[in-house]
C-alpha cells in the first residue's frame, strides 16, 4: 500500500497523559498537513510542513501540541497533557505542490 | 464570516437526480480541492481544478476564480453518492494551508 499511513488508528487515553501519533505520507510528497476532524464538523487546520520546515501553526493548538517532520518523510503529532477536548480524529494529508492531495484515514483519539 | 460558505448544508435526492452543491470563498486561491467523505470514512479527492471544468465519470467540477465560486454537480445521482462532499479553497498567500468548507451532506434515496 503506498498511500498516506496513520498509526495507531485508535488510541484511548485517560486525561492528563501524553499521546503521539504518526504519519507516513507517499513518498516524495513534499507538502504535509494535519487536521482535527470532531463528529459533525469539517476538519480544522492545525498545521503544516514543506519538507521537513513547519510553516504554519493554526491558533487552535495550543502549547501542549507540537509536531515534527525530522528529515521530511514522517511527522509525528504529540498531544501533553490530555484533556477530554482533545477527543477527535486526527487526520493526516500528503501532496506534491500543486497536485491533488491523499489523505490518511486517520487516529480517532478517545481521552476519557 | 466564515472565509468558505457551501450551500446546501444538507441535500435529499432521489436516485437518478442532478445534485449541485455550491462553495463560495472569500480568499484569494491558487486552487480548489472538493473531497468526499463516507460516514465513518476517510476523505477522498475528487478534484483539484484552479481554473475552468472538470469530469471524472458522473461528476463535474467548475471554478470560477473572479467569482470566487465553485460547483460540484453529480449527474444520475446514485444511493452510493450518500457522503458529505467539502470543498477546500488552497491559497499560497495563506501560506498553502487548505480551509474547508462545513461540507453538504448528500443523501441518494433508492
Amino acid at each position: 500500500d503506498t498511500g498516506v499511513s496513520q498509526d495507531p488508528r485508535h488510541k484511548i487515553t485517560k486525561r492528563g497523559q501524553n499521546v503521539t501519533f504518526r504519519c507516513d505520507p507517499i513518498s516524495e510528497h513534499n507538502r504535509l498537513y494535519w487536521y482535527r476532524q470532531t463528529l459533525g464538523q469539517g476538519p480544522e487546520f492545525l498545521t503544516y510542513f514543506q519538507n521537513e520546515a513547519q510553516l504554519e501553526k493554526s491558533r487552535l493548538l495550543s502549547d501542549r501540541f507540537s509536531a515534527e517532520r525530522p528529515k521530511g518523510s514522517f511527522s509525528t503529532l504529540e498531544i501533553q497533557r490530555t484533556e477530554q477536548g482533545d477527543s477527535a480524529m486526527y487526520l493526516c494529508a500528503s501532496s506534491l505542490a500543486g497536485f491533488k492531495l491523499f489523505f490518511g484515514s486517520g487516529t480517532q483519539l478517545s481521552v476519557l | 464570516k466564515n472565509e468558505v460558505e457551501q450551500s446546501p448544508q444538507n441535500l435529499t435526492a432521489q436516485e437518478g437526480e442532478f445534485i449541485t452543491i455550491n462553495c463560495s470563498y472569500s480568499v484569494g486561491i491558487s486552487a480548489l480541492h472538493w473531497l468526499q467523505q463516507h460516514p465513518g470514512g476517510g476523505i477522498v479527492s475528487l478534484f483539484m481544478l484552479s481554473s475552468g471544468k472538470k469530469k471524472h465519470g458522473r461528476l463535474i467540477a467548475t471554478i470560477n476564480i473572479q467569482e470566487k465560486h465553485s460547483s460540484l454537480h453529480i449527474t444520475a445521482s446514485h444511493p452510493r453518492d450518500s457522503a458529505v462532499y467539502i470543498c477546500a479553497p488552497h491559497s499560497e498567500a495563506a501560506g498553502n494551508k487548505l480551509t474547508f468548507g462545513g461540507g453538504t451532506r448528500v443523501l441518494v434515496k433508492p
